[in-house]
């Protein structure tokens, strides 16, 4: 089975909105972080923001905000206000405990921002 | 100073050559990584060493081998290249132990084989 699961292979927003980028993962680790990771065009990999499995609040980095429902196990980025400069590749990743904490990343989605 | 430095950026290079791949970090992270993102973008990790020591060694060509002289480089030997090999070529680097620590990644390799 997938351990993270993206649905979404592409994306449009229009500039000024907010996006939802869907994100579920596969685990039976009680202990876990959650990960989302941007590409731009220019292909370097930037950290975006961080949800451990025991935190009680979503986490937010200024515009980007983990909507983290555990049952569900979901772990969706939600990036308010939209810029042209979001336009990337966006990989969400789980980090587990038991597997000796390696990275399993998503196929990631393309979100494009229209003006 | 960059954290996670690769070297080259871009390589090209023809079928049957050998190449490397330079890796170097100085967050003092203990883990190193090596992944490869094909034309889909799909990120799929190849080898992590910690401290030096072999940790995870996916489903790899032996044609492809990691180097680890010190906790601060990691790097990756290609020989007798093959054109299915053109992908980009990621470092990266994390604390351990630590769930809450992500990976800082290098900029990338891209290598195109010819």
């Amino acid at each position: 089975a997938q351990k993270i699961t993206q649905t979404q292979p592409g994306m449009f927003v229009q500039e000024k909105e907010a996006v939802t980028l869907d994100c579920t993962y596969d685990t039976s680790d009680p202990s876990y972080g959650l990960f989302w990771y941007k590409q731009p065009s220019s292909g370097e990999m930037i950290f975006l923001i961080y949800q451990g499995s025991y935190d009680q609040q979503n986490a937010t980095e200024g515009r980007y905000s983990l909507n983290f429902q555990k049952a569900r196990k979901s772990a969706n980025l939600v990036i308010s206000a939209s810029q042209l400069g979001d336009s990337a590749m966006y990989f969400c990743a789980m980090r587990e405990r038991n597997t000796g904490n390696q990275f399993y990343f998503g196929t990631g989605t393309s979100l494009t921002v229209i003006p | 100073d960059t954290a996670v430095s690769q070297t080259p950026k871009y390589l090209v290079t023809q079928m049957g050559n050998d190449k490397s791949i330079k890796c170097e970090q100085n967050l003092g992270h203990d883990t190193m990584y090596w992944y490869k993102q094909d034309s889909k973008k799909f990120l799929k990790i190849m080898f992590s060493y910690n401290n030096k020591e072999l940790i995870i060694n996916e489903t790899v060509p032996n044609r492809f081998s990691p180097k680890s002289p010190d906790k601060a480089h990691l790097n990756l030997h290609i020989n007798s290249l093959e054109l299915g090999d053109s992908a980009v070529y990621f470092c990266a680097s994390s604390q351990d132990p630590g769930l809450n620590y992500g990976y800082t990644f290098g900029s990338g390799t891209r290598l195109t084989v010819v």
